[in-house]
C-alpha cells in the first residue's frame, strides 16, 4: 500500500528553527509537495522537490532524498503566523497525490 | 481571478437527504478535483476530472458522484447522504497533472449529516 508519514503535532519557539518530517512508500514517485493549512482554511502550496536535494525558499527549505523516501521542511525565524498544520504530498505513479495526515506546528511565544 | 471558489461553506443534511455541492475555477484548468478531508486523516480523493465531459473514480468514491459539464464547474453530489459523509470538502484544480503544477484549493465545504 502507500503511505506517507509525518509527526502529528510539534511545538517550537518563536524566532527558532523547527524541521517537520516526511517520510513515504508509494507506487512510484513524481514528486513530493508541501502545503500549510490554517485552521478553518484551504491548503496552499508551500514547496515542490522531485530531485534529491535542498530547495530554498526565504524561510521555509525543502529537502529530499528519494533513496530513502524521506523528506524535510525546514522553518526558520518562526513566526506566530507559521502556526499551522502542515502537509505532505506525493505525486505517484499515476500523478495522483497521496496525503500525509499532517503536522500541526504549535509556535509559542 | 477569484481562483477556486465553492457554495455552500457549510451544511447541514438529515441522513437520507440530497445536495450538490458546487466548485468554479476562473484560471482555465483542465484538471479538477474533489477530496475530504477527515480528522487525523490526510486528504482523500473522491473523484477527479481531466477535462470538459470526464470524470473518474479516485481513492473513496461510493455514494458520491460528479459531473463536469462546462470546464470551469466541477459538481460533487450525495444522492443518500450518511453520518459517514460528514467532513470537510475540498475542490482543487491544476492546468496538468504532471509534476510542478501545483493544485490550486477552495476554502472548503464543512457538511454535517446528522
Amino acid at each position: 500500500g502507500q503511505n506517507i508519514d509525518q509527526p502529528t503535532e510539534m511545538t517550537a519557539t518563536e524566532g527558532a528553527i523547527v524541521q517537520i518530517n516526511c517520510t513515504y512508500q508509494t507506487s512510484g514517485f513524481n514528486g513530493l509537495f508541501w502545503y500549510q493549512q490554517h485552521a478553518g482554511e484551504a491548503p496552499t502550496f508551500l514547496s515542490y522537490n522531485v530531485l534529491d536535494g535542498l530547495e530554498e525558499k526565504g524561510r521555509f527549505s525543502s529537502f529530499l532524498s528519494r533513496s530513502k523516501g524521506y523528506s524535510y521542511l525546514l522553518l526558520k525565524e518562526l513566526q506566530m503566523k507559521d502556526s499551522a498544520s502542515y502537509l505532505c504530498a506525493v505525486m505517484d505513479s499515476n500523478y495522483q497525490l497521496i496525503w500525509g495526515a499532517g503536522t500541526k506546528l504549535i509556535i509559542k511565544p | 481571478n477569484a481562483g477556486v471558489t465553492q457554495t455552500p461553506k457549510f451544511r447541514v443534511l438529515k441522513t437520507g437527504q440530497s445536495m450538490t455541492l458546487l466548485c468554479a475555477q476562473d484560471m482555465n484548468h483542465e484538471y479538477m478535483y474533489w477530496y475530504r478531508q477527515d480528522p487525523g486523516m490526510g486528504l482523500r480523493l473522491i473523484h477527479y476530472s481531466v477535462g470538459e465531459g470526464t470524470t473518474a473514480k479516485g481513492e473513496v468514491p461510493d455514494g458520491y458522484n460528479v459531473s463536469r459539464l462546462k470546464k470551469q464547474n466541477f459538481l460533487l453530489g450525495l444522492e443518500s447522504a450518511a453520518p459517514s459523509q460528514t467532513s470537510v470538502y475540498f475542490c482543487a484544480s491544476t492546468s496538468a497533472a504532471q509534476s510542478t503544477d501545483t493544485q490550486y484549493f477552495g476554502p472548503g465545504t464543512r457538511l454535517t449529516v446528522l
